[in-house]
Order: C-alpha cells, then sequence, then structure tokens
C-alpha cells in the first residue's frame, strides 16, 4: 500500500536558517505528492504539489522536487523566519482515475521552531 | 469563502457515551471528507462524500461509526459506544470537483474528542 516517512521531529532552528525536512514515499503507479501545513491552532493549509516526476512545487520561500528516482520530495526553504514555526506534512494522492481524488495518505508530520 | 468549520472544537464524553460531530464545508464544495488524526501522526482517512454520496469507507471505520451528509451540505459523524482509543482529533475537509482544483483540499481545524 501507500506509505510516506518523514524524519523525525522536532526540528529547531534559528531564524534566517536553511530547512531541510526529509519526505520519502513508497507508491504504486504516479502519485502526486504533497506538504501541507499546520499552524498552532489553525486548520492544515496546502502548502506546495508537484504532480509528476521532476516537478517542483514551491510557495511563500519553500520548494520541494518530486524525485521518483528516489522517491523523494524533501522540504527546503532557504532562510527560514519565526512566523514558519508550525507542523509540516509530506502527503499523497494516488494516480489520477478513481473517486479517491481527494483520499490522502499523510507522514506523520514535523514539527518545526524557529527561534529569534 | 468562509472556510470549512466543525463543531463542537472540543468534547469530553465517558467510555461507552455516544457523540456526533457536524463539519460546515465551503458552501460551493460538493467533495468531503473526514480524517482522524491521533497524537504525533498524521491525519487518517475515514470516508468521504460526493454530495449526498457516501463513496469510499475505511477499514478504520468501524461498524460503531457512521458518517451522513443528508443534503450534499453538512455533515455528521458519529461514534456509538465510544472507546478510550477513539480519542482523537477529527478533521474535516471539503473540496470542488473539476479541473485541477479538486487536489486541494480545504481542512476545518477539528474536533478534539477525549474519552475518558
Amino acid at each position: 500500500g501507500n506509505s510516506v516517512t518523514q524524519m523525525e521531529g522536532p526540528v529547531t532552528l534559528s531564524e534566517e536558517a536553511f530547512l531541510t525536512i526529509n519526505c520519502t514515499y513508497t507508491a504504486t503507479g504516479y502519485p502526486s505528492l504533497f506538504w501541507y501545513v499546520q499552524y498552532p491552532g489553525e486548520g492544515l493549509q496546502l502548502l506546495l504539489k508537484a504532480t509528476k516526476a521532476d516537478d517542483k512545487g514551491s510557495n511563500k520561500g519553500f520548494e520541494a522536487t518530486y524525485r521518483k528516482e528516489t522517491t523523494s520530495f524533501h522540504l527546503e526553504k532557504g532562510s527560514v523566519q519565526v512566523s514558519d514555526s508550525a507542523v509540516y506534512f509530506c502527503a499523497l494522492r494516488r494516480g489520477a482515475g478513481g473517486t479517491s481524488y481527494g483520499k490522502l495518505t499523510f507522514g506523520q508530520g514535523t514539527i518545526l521552531t524557529v527561534h529569534p | 469563502d468562509t472556510g470549512v468549520s466543525q463543531d463542537p472544537r472540543h468534547k469530553i464524553t465517558k467510555r461507552g457515551q455516544n457523540v456526533t460531530f457536524r463539519c460546515d464545508p465551503i458552501s460551493e464544495h460538493n467533495r468531503l471528507y473526514w480524517y482522524r488524526q491521533t497524537l504525533g501522526q498524521g491525519p487518517e482517512f475515514l470516508t468521504y462524500f460526493q454530495n449526498e454520496a457516501q463513496l469510499e469507507k475505511s477499514r478504520l471505520l468501524s461498524d460503531r461509526f457512521s458518517a451522513e451528509r443528508p443534503k450534499g451540505s453538512f455533515s455528521t459523524l458519529e461514534i456509538q459506544r465510544t472507546e478510550q482509543g477513539d480519542s482523537a482529533m477529527y478533521l474535516c475537509a471539503s473540496s470542488l470537483t473539476g479541473g485541477r482544483s479538486n487536489e486541494k483540499l480545504f481542512f476545518g481545524s477539528g474536533t478534539q474528542l477525549s474519552v475518558l
């Protein structure tokens, strides 16, 4: 079955540091890949996505590249801010077709804390 | 866009009691999803509706769980004879089918259930 594995957290960084959160996946076919973010007290929000191999998703300074050869979708940001403190979830959706288009498989989440 | 709203935000109940949660999706969204999230884990898919039809149910959804979306708008999730293992955050999400927009789920803030 499909599964997503994220790096163990929590991750603690100083402001302006470089961020990497690793994500690898197991899936049949050609899944779409996502990063969701959950700020304290809020619902999950889509951060970025990539729907095919070598696609790069980007948003708010975050980037992730769909690497089929390594089955990875690592999240990166060159300079984090205190406001980036949140829980980050990597997720996949199985390939196109079928009725479960919004059925996502999530990783366990990585807590990021950024200090001034 | 007023967002996905869930009620209540918190529910404390005694083992064996029944509980019901409500989700109001974004008004024009025709798909509605329920997920469950336990501490330190990512959300797990429970079930989803397209309009009023429940199209898929996870193996996680035991016979004690029932979900409805009677008029294709709001949805309810009922848990009968609650057990301590039901303690979790129950998340609702909605989306709009058609084109690329159906890839994006909008999540509510969730209902936190504690079973004593």
